[in-house]
């Protein structure tokens, strides 16, 4: 069953601009983490956080959580052609009993052209 | 350094030929976990592992298996493959209710 849904499918922008992408999923969690793939290879993780938490930041990656509305969005400001891979939130669902069990959404594909 | 290690990276067989891929992490990880990965569908959960010993059937488990005997080792094996277990396979690990580290992927054939 998919929790997360990653929104826009697939982001093009130039080198230098902000990219956003949004997540939102369907019932409570723990955390809600961000992954980044580069093309077919491991997913790597980026930022998590917490039910309790509204926001983080972590170098030019900005998060945030609204529970209320059980979304996220991902931020990566002065982007570069190097931040060119898929991004992929993943919930860990407060259902599953602190199973640790992650469900992945089908992910943003972000192009940054130089 | 800490990894995650899948092999083989490549593999094609056909249908109904058992194989196994090998998952091997060395970071004493209580939490190791196969997905999938199709396009269009993301990542889908096969199986996970809690501990040793300890394991449970993701979103997708049928026509898979696992086995946790040792800490540091998650097996995927398939019984009878069939064509659409065609797949990008991937191998993660974690401490509970922590990131997790993925494995570089194995791309699966089935004929």
């Amino acid at each position: 069953s998919q929790q997360g849904e990653e929104d826009p499918q697939a982001l093009s922008i130039q080198e230098g601009e902000n990219a956003t992408m949004n997540c939102s999923y369907k019932t409570s969690i723990n955390n809600l983490q961000w992954y980044r793939q580069n093309s077919g290879r491991g997913l790597v993780h980026l930022i998590l956080i917490r039910s309790n938490e509204r926001e983080k930041h972590s170098g030019r990656l900005r998060v945030t959580l609204d529970t209320s509305k059980k979304s996220s969005s991902l931020l990566i400001t002065a982007s570069r052609a190097a931040d060119t891979a898929s991004y992929f939130c993943a919930t860990d669902a407060q259902a599953s009993g602190n199973t640790g069990k992650l469900i992945f959404g089908q992910g943003t594909t972000l192009q940054v052209k130089p | 350094e800490a990894q995650v290690t899948q092999n083989p990276r490549y593999l094609i067989t056909v249908t109904g030929k058992k194989l196994t891929v090998t998952c091997s992490q060395n970071m004493n990880h209580e939490y190791m976990s196969w997905y999938r990965q199709d396009p269009g569908l993301g990542l889908r959960q096969i199986y996970y592992s809690m501990n040793v010993e300890v394991t449970d059937k993701g979103d997708v488990p049928e026509g898979y298996k696992v086995s946790r005997k040792e800490k540091r080792n998650f097996p995927l094996i398939l019984e009878s493959p069939s064509p659409n277990q065609t797949s990008l396979y991937f191998c993660a690990s974690s401490y509970h209710n922590s990131p997790l580290h993925f494995g570089n992927g194995t791309r699966l054939t089935v004929t």
